[in-house]
This record gives structure tokens, C-alpha cells and sequence, in this order.
């Protein structure tokens, strides 16, 4: 599985729009992009993933780059609730092993 | 729908003790994972289960500990002996394998601290 960078922080004022950054310069063509987030004392929970078009969800948009390097997800209209850590997770779906490697992610506060 | 049921919550207990850590994944679901969160180390993958058979357990650090799965709808992991070095954060999470790209969903945890 390609390896992934995000920022160890971040921050944003409640309402805007909170774009949280991942680089994955390493991913293969058959490799597909996820993003989970740890709300403290809680388990990950799923938020997105994409291939290589943008998605959005009810929780969030994710958008890649055409050369699939680096993707940006993005909550819309952040609130207090979503303070958490974002992780952003390559890795090839179709593989039976279907694991999850989970980095350092990103901290996200959002500000009142 | 119910999520991934893990207990207990919390467990304290002194060194030497047997832990034994429960799961219940997902109704329907037939791939189960198990995870540790530590400060240091973070998550970690220490076993999996497709179709209640371990697949995968190269993240289970010791002999010391254990996962089974008897049926589609249990599982535990246990720790024997315990020490202090196991206290960490288990997370049981469940999928949907058969299916491409399904997620995992994940439970709220066992909080483990050994004495």
C-alpha cells in the first residue's frame, strides 16, 4: 500500500469549510483513497473513499487530483463535532488481506 | 442497526491476570478485525478473520496472546498472562469482505490497564 503525508494540524472556525490535505505521491492505478476519523475516546469511523473521481457523501467531499498524487477532503461546514483525527488510508481494495494501515493522521480543531 | 458491541468498555487488572476481550460484529458481516491504539505505536492491525478463520495474525505481538472467532457472530482476544505493557486501547472492527470497497466499521473499544 502507498504511503501517505498529511499535517499533524490543523484548524478552522466552525461553519467554514475545513479542507484537510493528503499526499500520496506513491499510489498505484488500482489503489483507492479512504479517510476515517477518531473522535477522542471513540472508534474510527469511515467518512469517504474515491478512485480517481471526486465523491461526496452526507459527511463529506473528497477531491483528487487528476494525477491521483494527492487528494483534499473536505467538510463543508465544520462544527464542534468534528474535532477529531482525520486519517487518509491508500490501499488495494480488491486485496483479500483488506487491511488498514493507519498513520499519524491529521488533528483537526474546529474553533467556536 | 446495531454497530460493532465490544466489552467490556473498560477493564483493570493486575499483571499476571488472564484479559479476555469480547466482540460482536456487525449482523451479516464476515470479515473481523482487531486493533491496539497505543501513544506511541498508534493503531495497529493485530488479527484478522474472514469467514471466522484467522487469515492473518502477523500483528499479534506474543504467544501471549489469542483470538477466536467460533462463529459469525463472536469473537474474542485474550491476553495470558497480562502485563503492563498490553495497556492500550482494543478496537474490534467488522466489514462486509466479499463485497469491493466496503469499509470497515469500527467499535468504541476496550480500555485496557494493566497494573
Amino acid at each position: 500500500d502507498a504511503k501517505t503525508t498529511q499535517p499533524p494540524s490543523m484548524d478552522c472556525a466552525e461553519g467554514r469549510a475545513a479542507n484537510l490535505p493528503c499526499n500520496h505521491s506513491t499510489i498505484s492505478g488500482n489503489e483507492y483513497v479512504y479517510w476515517y476519523r477518531q473522535i477522542h475516546s471513540q472508534g474510527p469511523q469511515y467518512i469517504i473513499h474515491g478512485l480517481k473521481n471526486n465523491e461526496t457523501n452526507e459527511m463529506a467531499s473528497l477531491i483528487i487530483t487528476e494525477d491521483r498524487k494527492s487528494s483534499t477532503l473536505i467538510l463543508p461546514h465544520a462544527t464542534l463535532r468534528d474535532t477529531a483525527v482525520y486519517y487518509c488510508i491508500v490501499r488495494v481494495a480488491a486485496d483479500s488481506s483488506y487491511k488498514l494501515i493507519f498513520g499519524s493522521g491529521t488533528r483537526l480543531l474546529v474553533r467556536p | 442497526d446495531a454497530g460493532v458491541i465490544q466489552s467490556p468498555r473498560h477493564e483493570v487488572t493486575e499483571m499476571g491476570q488472564e484479559v479476555t476481550l469480547r466482540c460482536k460484529p456487525i449482523s451479516g458481516h464476515n470479515s473481523l478485525f482487531w486493533y491496539r491504539q497505543t501513544m506511541m505505536r498508534g493503531l495497529e492491525l493485530l488479527i484478522y478473520f474472514n469467514n471466522n478463520v484467522p487469515i492473518d495474525d502477523s500483528g499479534m505481538p506474543e504467544d501471549r496472546f489469542s483470538a477466536k472467532m467460533p462463529n459469525a457472530s463472536f469473537s474474542t482476544l485474550k491476553i495470558q498472562p497480562s502485563e503492563p505493557r498490553d495497556s492500550a486501547v482494543y478496537f474490534c472492527a467488522s466489514s462486509f469482505m466479499t463485497a469491493v470497497n466496503q469499509p470497515q466499521h469500527f467499535g468504541d473499544g476496550t480500555r485496557l490497564s494493566i497494573l
